[in-house]
């Protein structure tokens, strides 16, 4: 298997556009997960789906961004206007359907976002 | 997350020698996760941690669960400079009824070098 694959692996961009990152599970696996990782606050969980629904968004810091997962293989993370607090590596991860949600997760490369 | 907390920060040896990583908890636990992440990776999962008193050993990397099931410690035995990297350890705190929360919480992390 390929394990979870991100893109982009870097990303670039200016202060007020629109940034979207990209995420597919492995495949069987029915949770995904995205997470944010800064210096200052760490690993923190930005919201998770079970077979395509969100379930918790309360990790979400607020309305630029949101998650999408239109189908069991793709999950998108989307940030308008992106603002330069946004920087920060964002993990996708997924996990096995054993029945217990906080089961092994497998996480993606991650995407490193720079906002100038 | 103030929920968790790892200790210590940052911790340098020599090769060869044996080191220590502690993570508490201010509540009791229903599972604690230990991952080990390098540089622009992603992380990757090391055990897994659910009944009181429990300890699970992967080479020379021992995890132990105090009865409580709030703390919990990472020992590694003779040190290599492949185990250099940032230990996390991820909390699911469970809910009323002895059933997973459904999200993990991670510490701050722990940077280990190791030097040859």
């Amino acid at each position: 298997d390929a394990g979870v694959i991100q893109s982009p692996r870097h990303e670039v961009t200016e202060m007020g556009q629109e940034v979207t990152l990209r995420c597919k599970p492995i495949s069987g696996h029915d949770y995904l997960f995205w997470y944010r990782q800064t210096m200052m606050r760490g690993l923190e969980l930005l919201i998770y789906f079970n077979n395509n629904v969100p379930i918790d968004d309360s990790g979400m810091p607020e309305d630029r961004f949101s998650a999408k997962m239109p189908n069991a293989s793709f999950s998108t993370l989307k940030i308008q206007p992106s603002e330069p607090r946004d920087s920060a590596v964002y993990f996708c991860a997924s996990s096995n359907p054993s029945g217990r949600v906080t089961d092994t997760q497998y996480f993606g490369p991650g995407t490193r976002l720079t906002v100038l | 997350s103030q929920e968790l907390e790892q200790s210590p920060q940052s911790l340098i040896v020599q090769e060869g020698k044996n080191l220590t990583i502690n993570c508490t908890s201010s509540k009791t636990l229903y599972g604690l996760y230990w991952y080990k992440q390098k540089y622009g990776e992603g992380l990757i999962f090391l055990m897994m941690l659910q009944k009181g008193g429990e300890e699970k050993s992967h080479e020379k990397i021992t995890a132990k669960l105090d009865e409580k099931k709030q703390q919990s410690s990472l020992h590694i035995t003779a040190s290599q400079p492949s185990h250099a990297g940032i230990y996390l350890c991820g909390a699911d705190r469970g809910r009323a009824g002895g059933t997973s929360y459904g999200k993990l919480t991670f510490g701050q992390g722990t940077i280990l070098t190791v030097h040859p």
